[in-house]
């Protein structure tokens, strides 16, 4: 298994401004993914945070609103930049720590004004 | 990733067996069956993953039909502490997953 913890877990921010979400793992993990979840809604994939190269996005979400960072097989990182209230979500990152599973952070509960 | 189909909700008497069903008649032939689920405030759980032979773990059994185009999740004594979304999701391995709209389970006292 892995255990994975985010920063922070919750935040109100104003609109127009960025925040930077960090994720962490207790172990080295090849796969890690990026989810947002709106009020009410199931998950979306962000994007694909790849060790040492950019990202991989998923349809709908670009670099320039969401930049990620993967320095390392243990931490990574999502920005969601110019924040509007559309932004308000879940943000959680998982790792594929086996080829059978993925474990999920307990999410960055966002909320923009 | 295969598209599934799932009822948005559900409901089930505590100590009772809960059996959420699951329709993906596009998934191929190498992709597997995944569920996860949701409990409120908390990020999704691994359940269960199967292929096409019928699993069972600690947690739950997956029933998958021969076609392959449905499978059952079956809790065989649910507890209120089961009451989340439930999602069934087609992916090959461990890859980026697709998450549907799931099954609200609500375990009733």
């Amino acid at each position: 298994s892995a255990v994975i913890s985010q920063k922070p877990s919750r935040d109100i921010c104003q609109r127009g401004t960025s925040l930077t979400i960090q994720c962490q793992v207790d172990s080295q993990v090849t796969m890690m993914f990026w989810y947002r979840q709106q009020p009410g809604q199931s998950l979306t994939l962000i994007a694909t945070a790849n060790q040492g190269s950019e990202a991989t996005y998923e349809s709908g979400f670009v670099i320039d609103k969401f930049p990620i960072s993967r320095p390392n097989l243990t931490f990574s990182t999502l920005t969601v930049s110019n924040m509007s209230p559309e932004d308000s979500s879940i943000y959680l990152c998982s790792v594929g720590a086996s080829v059978d599973e993925q474990f999920f952070g307990p999410g960055t509960r966002l909320t923009v004004l | 990733d295969a598209k599934t189909t799932q009822p948005p909700s559900m409901d089930c008497a505590e100590g009772r067996a809960a059996n959420l069903p699951c329709n993906h008649s596009t998934i191929s032939g190498n992709e597997y069956v995944y569920w996860y689920r949701q409990i409120h405030s908390q990020g999704p759980q691994y359940i269960i993953h199967g292929l096409k032979n019928n699993e069972t773990n600690e947690m739950a059994s997956l029933i998958i039909t021969e076609d392959r185009k449905s499978s059952t999740l079956i809790l065989p004594h649910a507890t209120l502490r089961d009451t989340a979304v439930y999602y069934c999701i087609g992916a090959f391995g461990n890859e980026k997953l697709t998450f549907g709209t799931g099954t609200r389970l609500t375990i009733i006292p």
